[in-house]
């Protein structure tokens, strides 16, 4: 069955510092990938999104590195600040344009000034 | 004020009782989604809609149903509701691409 890990336990570090989540997943062949952050009580925001062609995207202190050999999307956060502190969630899409998404669980991030 | 609304954001009720969730959007999407979110399951899908006559049972749909009574509005019923239907539950809207989704800000639910 299709799968997505990410990360159960929380990420702490040092404001300043480059944040990095990891998003695996397996039995599937997603025609893009996205990322989200949550916020306690709120619903999830689109942060990036990143097709199965491209290996890389950056959108101002965010990127995300997409291997399809391996699997994988890392998510970068530089030079972090406390208020990037949040739940982030990894969403997987098909190739059928259902627009269904498959998400991960989320791994916190707790950014400490 | 926000694209996308919930209402209630919470409700508390008791087993065997029926309720429904409420979602509205002014974003003029034609997709619209329900999702539930539990501690460390991540969302998963309940009922997808492409437009009003079009409705999908997503990967946890038993127990639920929705009805898309026009294109701003889904709602999400619990026939019957049981206690491990305590959860977030979350719609979201996309265009017809379908890539970024937008979410409302949750509905929590409570069955007792």
């Amino acid at each position: 069955s299709q799968k997505i890990e990410q990360n159960s336990e929380a990420l702490n570090i040092q404001e300043g510092k480059t944040a990095t989540l990891t998003c695996n997943y397996t039995n599937y062949s997603p025609a893009y990938l996205q990322w989200y952050r949550q916020d306690p009580g709120r619903g999830p925001v689109f942060l990036l999104l990143i097709r199965e062609n491209e290996k890389e995207k950056r959108k101002e202190r965010l990127k995300v590195t997409f291997d399809t050999t391996l699997k994988q999307s890392l998510f970068h956060i530089t030079a972090s600040q406390p208020a990037d502190s949040a739940t982030y969630l990894c969403a997987l899409a098909g190739r059928s344009n259902t627009g269904k998404l498959i998400f991960g669980q989320g791994t916190t991030l707790q950014v400490k000034p | 004020d926000a694209d996308v609304t919930q209402t209630p954001r919470n409700r508390i009720t008791k087993t065997g009782k029926r309720i429904m969730l409420e979602c509205s959007q002014t974003k003029g999407h034609d997709r619209m989604y329900w999702y539930r979110q539990d501690p460390g399951l991540g969302l998963r899908l309940i009922y997808y809609s492409f437009d009003v006559k079009d409705i999908n049972k997503g990967e946890i749909s038993d127990g639920y149903s929705v009805s898309r009574q026009a294109q701003a509005k889904f709602s999400l019923s619990l026939e019957s509701a049981i206690p491990n239907q305590t959860a977030l539950y979350f719609c979201a809207t996309s265009d017809l691409a379908g890539e970024t989704q937008y979410f409302g800000p949750g509905t929590r639910l409570l069955v007792l």
